[in-house]
């Protein structure tokens, strides 16, 4: 059974560091791994989908890595900001095990950058 | 910002009592999905719809139904809410399988007293 879990629980950084959020997986037989935000009270957001062909997507400041084989992907902020602040969700499509197209979700990094 | 609205986004109900929650979406997908989310347990697989009149339960599907009767909305039924119901619901929308982006939709927080 794929379970996916997230290291830290949760990150208290100063504003302007870059940072890095962790993800990893136990069964590399995946379709894509998708990284998400969620504030509080609210929706997901999705930030950034890897397909399990790529290793690398970038959008804007974010930079998600995905390495298949050792179950690992991360999630690389630059320059964080106050506005970064919220929990970050990784999530992964299994090919075997899984409903149709559903996702597999860690339980999270609660980040909090300080001004 | 993928075209998801669900309703209610609040609920507080009586256990017992049937509810049903209602997803919307504006994008045509053929995939939808409910999940619940709860501290400590992330979010989980209710039910899906894979197109019109085609569901499929989930990883906790006790207690709930679906429907999916239009391409555009996908009802959650708990026939007897309970206490350990009381969770955020969200729906999620995907083009296709394999290599498509899931989008979620608000949330519903539900309260089964």
């Amino acid at each position: 059974k794929q379970e996916v879990t997230q290291i830290p629980a949760a990150l208290s950084v100063p504003e302007g560091e870059n940072l890095v959020l962790n993800c990893s997986f136990t069964d590399s037989a995946i379709y894509n791994l998708q990284w998400f935000r969620q504030d509080p009270g609210k929706g997901l957001t999705s930030l950034l989908l890897i397909q399990s062909s790529q290793r690398e997507q970038t959008s804007g400041r974010l930079n998600a890595s995905l390495d298949k084989s050792s179950g690992r992907s991360t999630l690389y902020i630059a320059a964080s900001q106050p506005g970064d602040s919220a929990t970050y969700l990784c999530a992964v499509r299994p090919v075997y095990g899984g409903s149709q197209g559903n996702l597999i979700f860690g339980k999270g990094t609660k980040l909090s950058v300080k001004p | 910002d993928a075209g998801i609205t669900q309703s209610p986004r609040h609920k507080v109900t009586e256990t017992g009592t049937p509810v049903t929650l209602r997803c919307h979406q504006t994008e045509n997908h053929r995939y939808m999905y409910w999940y619940r989310q709860d501290p400590g347990h992330g979010l989980r697989l209710i039910h899906y719809s894979y197109g019109v009149k085609d569901t499929d339960k989930g990883e906790v599907s006790d207690g709930y139904s679906v429907s999916r009767s239009k391409t555009e909305d996908f009802l959650l039924t708990l026939e007897s809410a309970t206490s350990s119901q009381t969770s955020v619901y969200f729906c999620a929308i995907s083009a296709g399988l394999e290599s498509n982006e899931q989008f979620f939709g608000p949330g519903t927080r539900l309260t089964v007293l």
